[in-house]
């Protein structure tokens, strides 16, 4: 079946130590999304990828970037991981800007 | 900044009962999604309404648009207790790429 990856799905890193999440998708899909969900809040849009085009959100820490090396794969690195960084990161994929977001099942990110 | 309100933030009702949920976004948006999220668990996408005017329906949910009033529901009909989650409504942002703004959430428990 077609779908969306995320690995880990639960990643334990230590304060300021990087570390980089995973998201591919067999979908096709020419859009590549990152949003960030802490608990009990609705998901934030970090960055996202038309193709190759980077597109990040004003308000996205510097602290965070993505890297897109081919269709299938984008992944989210974290410089330094604070203690506030802990949260869901949710990978979502479209086919183009017009269609619905499909989302992957998220990576758990615990900051100690 | 375009600001997405959901209401109520969280609805305990009876297994039977109807019930609906309020999506209030500020500025103007041809595109409303509804998501159901599990605990835990990553979104799941239910409805797109692409259009005002726009009605939706898949088993016990309908979801309409009204573009005019900025305003989307998702009505719940004869609840059941499989249909406890949280529903998030989101925003695509007119004239750009793909853009979500999720509301706030509501979180929906289903009683037997």
């Amino acid at each position: 079946d077609a779908m969306v990856i995320q690995n880990p799905r639960y990643q334990v890193t230590q304060f300021g130590k990087p570390v980089t999440l995973s998201c591919s998708q067999t979908l096709n899909h020419n859009v590549m999304y990152w949003y960030q969900q802490k608990s009990s809040q609705a998901p934030k849009l970090l960055f996202h990828y038309y193709d190759k085009d980077f597109n990040n959100e004003a308000d996205t820490p510097d602290n965070f970037q993505s890297r897109r090396p081919n269709t299938s794969f984008c992944f989210l690195d974290i410089r330094s991981p604070g203690l506030g960084d802990a949260a869901m990161y949710l990978c979502a994929t479209s086919y183009g800007v017009d269609e619905t977001q499909y989302f992957g099942p998220g990576t758990r990110l615990l900051v100690l | 900044e375009l600001k997405v309100e959901q209401n109520p933030l969280f609805l305990s009702m009876q297994e039977g009962k109807n019930y609906t949920i309020y999506c209030n976004y500020s500025t103007t948006s041809d595109r409303l999604y509804w998501y159901r999220q599990d605990p835990g668990k990553s979104l799941e996408s239910l409805f797109v309404l692409l259009s005002n005017g726009a009605v939706k329906q898949e088993g016990r949910l309908m979801a309409s648009l009204d573009t005019k009033a900025r305003l989307s529901t998702l009505h719940i009909t004869a609840a059941v207790h499989d249909l406890s989650a949280t529903y998030f409504c989101a925003v695509d942002h007119t004239g750009t790429a793909s853009k979500l703004t999720f509301g706030t959430g509501t979180r929906l428990q289903v009683t037997l």
